[in-house]
């Protein structure tokens, strides 16, 4: 167990619908980072937060969104849903904004698995 | 444009053998490296890491090399055990950039350690 929770652990749509994916991270982490995982892309990084501010960004679509809250947990907003949008999308989150190994180890959560049909 | 490749999908070994996984890289700015190793249903997990000023970084039993005229890494396990058997994936970042988190991951490659 990473300590990050993401909910829901399993959620299927509709095309053209909107759905929000939860994470709270490990107890003490002030950073919080989304990746999409889907077949032929591979772990694709999104997004990054850093005590409530956006610090880095991916290759996000301009239909998601994503915000870290005062208490630091985290919510990805997937909007008009198409069926490539069908992945896995893990939170992880650190101590600091930096990377692994410079003290500042990632923890992955389990997961979201999206369907879209 | 995979910036990070993981070139074998799958490899298996026998209990006890040594285990070699392979990831190339393209973007000259990365300079920190890591693998990480995932379970089906579980999130990937931190194994080992190493920053480009290094050629080699040794944890148990997995050691990580570095090769930075070719732009390539390696992950060695030995000796390898059925629990080893799992997804590796390699990643990297440009650590002295602005995207400090930012990782930029392979394909994977599933290991099959057979007893």
């Amino acid at each position: 167990d990473s300590g990050v929770t993401q909910t829901p652990k399993h959620l299927i749509t509709a095309t053209g619908q909107r759905v929000t994916l939860r994470c709270s991270p490990r107890s003490g982490d002030l950073s919080v980072y989304w990746y999409q995982q889907s077949l032929d892309q591979g772990l694709q990084f999104l997004i990054q937060y850093y005590n409530g501010e956006e610090r880095a960004k991916g290759n996000i679509l301009e239909r998601f969104s994503a915000q870290q809250f005062p208490d630091l947990h985290s919510e990805l907003n997937l909007s008009s849903l198409e069926l490539g949008d069908s992945a896995l999308y893990f939170c992880a989150s650190s101590a600091r904004p930096g990377v692994t190994g410079y003290g500042n180890t990632i923890y992955f959560g389990e997961g979201s698995w999206l369907t879209v049909v | 444009d995979q910036q990070v490749k993981q070139n074998s999908p799958s490899l298996s070994v026998q209990e006890g053998r040594i285990s070699i996984l392979n990831c190339d890289y393209t973007n000259s700015m990365f300079d920190y490296f890591l693998w990480y190793k995932k379970y089906p249903a579980e999130g990937p997990t931190f194994l080992i890491s190493i920053s480009s000023i290094k050629d080699k970084n040794e944890d148990g039993r997995f050691t990580v090399f570095l090769n930075k005229s070719a732009k390539h890494l390696s992950l060695h396990i030995v000796p390898s055990q059925p629990g080893d058997s799992a997804v590796y994936f390699c990643a990297a970042s440009n650590a002295g950039g602005t995207s400090y988190g930012k990782l930029t991951f392979g394909q994977g490659t599933i290991l099959t350690v057979h007893p």
